[in-house]
């Protein structure tokens, strides 16, 4: 099974609103990701999770906040986000952060910031 | 900083047609390039991993290949449900490097 699940599948939220995307895997992978996807782009990487830690931001605006709470959970925590922010959300994860693993990615979040 | 382009940007074949999708790098050692599809609203889903020059995977109607310098995602006799975007990406650390994709069309 190489399956990433991300709850909502579509989110609207007002500029000051505090809402949260769910992202779950049960691959035992001890990697976790987040990305942004605008229309007709690549994924840009927002976060990484190694083995439940956090261990890069992207420089990423404070009105994301992401957390890991056990190995097979991520959470991005969303507060007073600006219209800008509307995207595709995009959780991943693979077995490590070794380079040689290949990234799962799960259907995505889409959000809608009015 | 690694670098990953892909050409061409858009490609529209007849069912049946076959062709070639190109994704160039420039890394100072291949780590891993990873094929990608992604329909449109979704999340990219996994086709292949290739480590060194000279490898090939095979997986339907597409293959994988690496020189040195490119990858090439060959697609023989494309069907309608092939049409997608294709990604390619290489690892550094922690880091996706995401060409920008050529988004297939196949007509019927």
């Amino acid at each position: 099974d190489t399956e990433v699940t991300q709850t909502p599948k579509h989110l609207v939220m007002g500029m000051t609103n505090k809402k949260s995307l769910k992202c779950e895997q049960h691959m035992g992978h001890r990697a976790m990701y987040w990305y942004k996807q605008k229309a007709k782009k690549p994924p840009e990487l927002m976060f990484v999770y190694s083995y439940e830690k956090l261990s890069i931001n992207e420089s990423v605006p404070s009105r994301f906040s992401p957390e890991c709470p056990n190995s097979s959970l991520l959470n991005l925590h969303l507060h007073a986000l600006q219209p800008e922010d509307s995207a595709l959300y995009l959780c991943a994860s693979s077995q490590d952060t070794a380079v040689t693993y290949e990234q799962y990615f799960g259907p995505g979040t889409r959000l809608t910031v009015t | 900083e690694d670098q990953v382009t892909q050409s061409p940007e858009a490609l529209r074949l007849q069912e049946g047609e076959s062709s070639s999708l190109n994704c160039s790098y420039t890394v100072s050692g291949l780590r891993g390039l990873f094929w990608y599809r992604q329909d449109p609203g979704k999340g990219p889903e996994f086709l292949f991993t290739l480590y060194s020059a000279g490898e090939e995977k095979e997986k339907e109607r597409l293959k994988a290949t690496l020189t040195k310098k490119e990858s090439f995602l060959h697609i023989t006799a494309p069907k309608p449900e092939d049409s997608a975007t294709y990604l390619c990406a290489l690892r550094d650390f922690n880091k996706f490097y995401f060409g920008s994709g050529t988004k297939l069309n196949v007509k019927p």
